[in-house]
């Protein structure tokens, strides 16, 4: 199966840590993504991790992996008003095909 | 580096009628892969072209077909429209690279089927 989840909805006030969870089923998958899309826009690749990879940091971005739980997590240090859109995880099997999650929308409150 | 394009961005359809959706990928991509965007649905996976081959195709009935072109300009054509058909279609191009495969989204097209 393919099936990759995430909460739908997400609401944090501004400066605080935002976390977005996501579990997936393929235990082939090769690489797992993070992408945001903002109102009207594509999407846009956030930050990738490798599946032999636990964790990666990039700026205020923090990707954690439990490959054994299959469970990929986004951590958003400093939430800002920018940061609000919908967070899609995805995950890609062989770098062809992709399985994206239903997105969830985050919502940051100043 | 011109991003991908897609068009057009807007289309109005009727119930039984068909549509063509068109997207340039980046200069240089030869992967082009089509997905429908709705509400609560997340992305759909409609199908990946490399090299004018359809390589994986999702869980969509035949009504949704594509092509790829030489210069790897794709086309995506769904016929007797139904009103769930309605959502954003989004296109996306990679270029294989030997550590992973970033996919760059085009805007999307938004069919709205009446």
């Amino acid at each position: 199966g393919e099936d990759v989840e995430q909460s739908l909805f997400l609401s944090v006030r501004e400066g605080d840590s935002s976390v977005i969870n996501c579990t997936y089923t393929d235990s082939s998958s090769t690489y797992l993504y993070w992408y945001k899309q903002e109102p009207g826009a594509g999407l846009q690749l956030l930050t990738y991790i490798f599946s032999n990879m636990d964790m990666k940091q990039d700026q205020r971005l923090t990707v954690l992996l439990n490959k054994k739980d299959k469970h990929l997590s986004l951590r958003i240090a400093d939430t800002q008003t920018g940061d609000s859109a919908i967070y899609f995880c995805a995950e890609s099997i062989a770098r062809i095909q992709f399985y994206f999650g239903t997105g969830t929308s985050l919502t940051v409150i100043p | 580096k011109a991003g991908v394009t897609q068009t057009p961005r807007y289309l109005i359809k009727t119930r039984g009628q068909q549509v063509t959706l068109s997207c340039s990928p980046i200069s240089g991509h030869r992967s082009v892969s089509w997905y429908q965007q709705t509400p609560g649905q997340g992305l759909q996976f409609l199908f990946e072209y490399f090299s004018e081959t359809q390589r994986n195709k999702g869980n969509f009935p035949g009504r949704f077909s594509g092509r790829q072109f030489s210069n790897s300009r794709s086309e995506m054509n769904v016929s007797t429209l139904e009103l769930g058909d309605s959502a954003l279609y989004l296109c996306a191009s990679s270029q294989i690279a030997y550590r992973y495969n970033e996919q760059f989204f085009g805007p999307g097209t938004r069919l709205t089927v009446l």
